[in-house]
């Protein structure tokens, strides 16, 4: 079975600052994905960036990159140059390749401090 | 990216009555469409696996006949939530898998939908 961990329940950070969310995740499956969604007050979930586990190069979306280090099981995001509208909940994903549903972590609440 | 929708987005009921939440893809077909339950501060939590043309399997703890679920077609898959109760109350939200334009691997959620059971 996968799990997914999140050991942050709460970060913040300053306005214009870098955070860093922590995430691990165990599967036993050799081709699989994770993501990292935003979840807004609104409680739209948000794609904020995916990545593949069979790619080694960590995918970046503009602010949005991630450490995938896979022996180790973690995917962490790095927020650079904080804004105030990504402050939200954030939820680490896994899920196994096709037509699977993804596996959550509890969540990491980030505050931006102006 | 592709759109799912969801209605109604927010519901009231008496204990007792049954409530039907819809989940609609609007611009793909999806085969299979994912159920979720989420409780106030907490994370989402899988309830079933909605399949067209055959019938929803359903996580560990999740009455089957209490989270009635129907996949009538490529496009919509509905919770009907029977004789709901105060416990049932939360934020219910589906999702379905796609591809995204560059061949990408992906789940697209509804807005989701908050249940209110009085």
């Amino acid at each position: 079975a996968q799990t997914v961990t999140q050991s942050q329940p709460e970060m913040s950070v300053q306005e214009a600052e870098t955070v860093t969310l922590s995430c691990t995740y165990d599967t036993s499956e050799s081709d699989y994905y994770l993501f990292w969604y935003k979840q807004p007050p609104s409680r739209q979930m948000i794609l904020v960036i995916r990545q593949e586990a069979y790619k080694q190069q960590n995918a970046t979306e503009n602010r949005f990159s991630v450490n995938f280090q896979k022996a180790a099981k973690s995917f962490s995001l790095k927020i650079s140059d904080s804004q105030l509208g990504d402050a939200a909940m954030y939820f680490c994903a896994s899920k196994n390749s096709g037509n699977t549903p993804l596996v959550f972590g509890k969540g990491t609440r980030l505050s931006v401090i102006a | 990216g592709a759109v799912v929708s969801q209605h109604p987005s927010r519901v009231i009921c008496k204990s007792g009555t049954s409530v039907k939440i819809e989940c609609r893809s609007l611009d793909f077909q999806a085969t299979t469409m994912f159920w979720y339950r989420q409780f106030p501060k907490q994370s989402l939590m899988l309830m079933a696996t909605s399949n067209e043309g055959s019938k929803a399997t359903y996580e560990q703890g999740v009455e089957k006949d209490k989270f009635l679920i129907n996949h009538a077609s490529l496009t919509l898959s509905t919770l009907t939530v029977t004789s709901a109760h105060p416990e049932d109350s939360s934020f219910y939200i589906c999702s379905a898998p796609s591809r995204d334009g560059g061949g990408q691997e992906t789940q697209y959620f509804g807005p989701g939908t908050r249940l209110l059971v009085l």
